[in-house]
C-alpha cells in the first residue's frame, strides 16, 4: 500500500527565515506525490504534486519540493516564511489500490512567529 | 475560479438520527469522493464515485454510509443512523481525470457533531 510519513507534527519558524517540512513515502513502484495546504475554515488546497515529470516541483506561493528516490522522501520547502504560510500542511499519495485514492500524512502544523 | 461547495459548513446531531452532507462538485469534473477527518486525525478516505455507482469504497464506509448523486450537480453523502465516533469533518472533493496524476479539489468541509 502506498503511504506517507510526516515527520513533524508542528514546526515554528520566524518570518523571513526558511521553512522544510518534511515527508517520507512508502511505495512499491513511483508513486504520484502531492502536498496540499489547509488555512483555518478553509477547505484543502492543493500546493504542488510531483508526476515523474521532474524531480524538482514548484509550487504556488513560492513552496517547491524535491523527489529523492534514494531518500523516499519528497520534503517541501520555502526560502523565506510569510505570516500567511500559517496554514496545516498535508502531504499525500495517490494509492492504485483503491482507485487513486488520496492517503494523507496526518499532517504539520506551520506556525510563523514575527 | 471553478471550486467545489459544501453545505452545511456545520451539523449538529443527536445520535441515532439520519444526516445527509451535500456537496456540488466542479461542473465538467467526472469523479467524486467524500474523505473524513476525525479531531487529531489524519484525513481518511470513505468513498470514489464514478459513472453513477461507487467505484471503491474504505473499510469505514459501512451500511450506515450511501452516496448519491441525486442530479447533475449534487453529490451527497448519508449517515443513516449517526454514532458518537461519527462526529468530524467531511471533505468532498471533485477531479476531471481518472489517472493517479489528476489533481481532487476539495471543498471547505462539513463539520458534523453528534451528540
Amino acid at each position: 500500500a502506498q503511504s506517507v510519513t510526516q515527520l513533524d507534527s508542528h514546526v515554528s519558524v520566524s518570518e523571513g527565515t526558511p521553512v522544510l517540512l518534511r515527508c517520507n513515502y512508502s511505495s512499491s513502484y513511483s508513486p504520484s506525490l502531492f502536498w496540499y495546504v489547509q488555512h483555518p475554515n478553509k477547505g484543502l488546497q492543493l500546493l504542488l504534486k510531483y508526476t515523474s515529470a521532474a524531480t524538482l516541483v514548484k509550487g504556488i506561493n513560492g513552496f517547491e519540493a524535491e523527489f529523492k528516490k534514494s531518500e523516499t522522501s519528497f520534503h517541501l520547502t520555502k526560502p523565506s516564511a510569510h505570516m500567511s504560510d500559517a496554514a496545516e500542511y498535508f502531504c499525500v499519495v495517490s494509492d492504485p489500490n483503491s482507485g487513486y485514492a488520496l492517503n494523507f500524512g496526518k499532517g504539520t502544523s506551520l506556525l510563523v512567529t514575527p | 475560479e471553478p471550486e467545489v461547495t459544501q453545505t452545511p459548513s456545520h451539523q449538529v446531531t443527536q445520535m441515532g438520527q439520519e444526516v445527509i452532507l451535500r456537496c456540488v462538485p466542479i461542473s465538467n469534473h467526472l469523479y467524486f469522493y467524500w474523505y473524513r477527518q476525525i479531531l487529531g486525525q489524519k484525513v481518511e478516505f470513505l468513498v470514489s464515485f464514478y459513472n453513477n455507482e461507487i467505484s471503491e469504497k474504505s473499510e469505514i464506509f459501512d451500511d450506515q454510509f450511501s452516496v448519491e448523486r441525486p442530479d447533475g450537480s449534487n453529490f451527497t453523502l448519508k449517515i443513516r443512523s449517526t454514532k458518537l465516533e461519527d462526529s468530524a469533518m467531511y471533505f468532498c472533493a471533485s477531479k476531471n481525470g481518472g489517472g493517479r496524476q489528476e489533481t481532487q479539489y476539495f471543498g471547505p468541509g462539513t463539520r458534523l457533531l453528534v451528540l
